[in-house]
């Protein structure tokens, strides 16, 4: 098993572009979700799917875009780049949707200029 | 990511020392709460998780104490190793329904021979 594999590792956005980011996992999780990190704080919960069809918002869910058409796949699009959105996203998903620890992939580090 | 952990608290510590490392969380309402261990570059890797009702909980060379009187959880690591060095999150789930976790700050922890 590959885990949770997130692509690319790195990537360079002007301000007003779009991007999605890629996100798969081959552990058949139900649940899936995407985390932004910013220097000195924690993760922050973005947008998050409870299965193939379902997703709902995060903590910080403005300026991004999910969906879940398969089990595996959860891309994560920025529609128009803004330099507030330079961070390190990080992608999770766990088996059950409730109480149930997340495994992590190893991130995209993403900067806006 | 590479800036993970500017500005956190360092808990520093002799090889083969034990470590404690603590976290108040938010949510008295919280039922669900986990400990990640992050290294440069990487994504979270579980540690350990606790429900709010149990009071400890043991893993291999880790213990999970939660303490929901004060809401207060800690990680002790016993007999710490130089690979122990990592920035810690404790995360409380406070939906009481999926896993949308709240994630503290973090601690550094520097393991020194």
């Amino acid at each position: 098993n590959a885990g949770v594999t997130q692509t690319p590792k790195f990537q360079v956005l002007k301000t007003g572009q779009s991007m999605t980011l890629q996100c798969a996992q081959d552990m058949n999780h139900e649940y899936m979700s995407w985390y932004r990190q910013d220097p000195g704080m924690g993760l922050r919960l973005i947008h998050y799917s409870v299965g193939a069809g379902i997703t709902d918002q995060g903590e910080v869910p403005n300026g991004y875009n999910v969906s879940r058409s398969t089990t595996e796949d959860f891309p994560l699009r920025l529609l128009s780049a803004a330099p507030s959105q330079t961070s390190v996203y990080f992608c999770a998903s766990s088996y059950g949707t409730v109480n149930q620890p997340q495994h992590f992939g190893d991130g995209t580090r993403l900067s806006i200029l | 990511g590479e800036n993970v952990g500017l500005h956190l608290p360092t808990l520093s510590v002799q090889e083969g020392d034990n470590s404690i490392i603590n976290c108040a969380y938010s949510n008295s309402a919280s039922d669900y709460f986990i400990w990640y261990k992050q290294e440069s570059g990487k994504g979270p890797q579980f540690i350990i998780d606790i429900r709010s009702n149990m009071d400890k909980r043991q893993g291999q060379r880790v213990t999970v104490l939660l303490n929901k009187t004060v809401k207060h959880l800690s990680l002790q690591i016993a007999a710490t190793q130089p690979g122990d060095s990592a920035v810690y999150f404790c995360a409380e789930n406070t939906s009481l329904g999926y896993n949308k976790l709240i994630f503290g700050a973090g601690t550094r922890l520097a393991v020194h021979p």
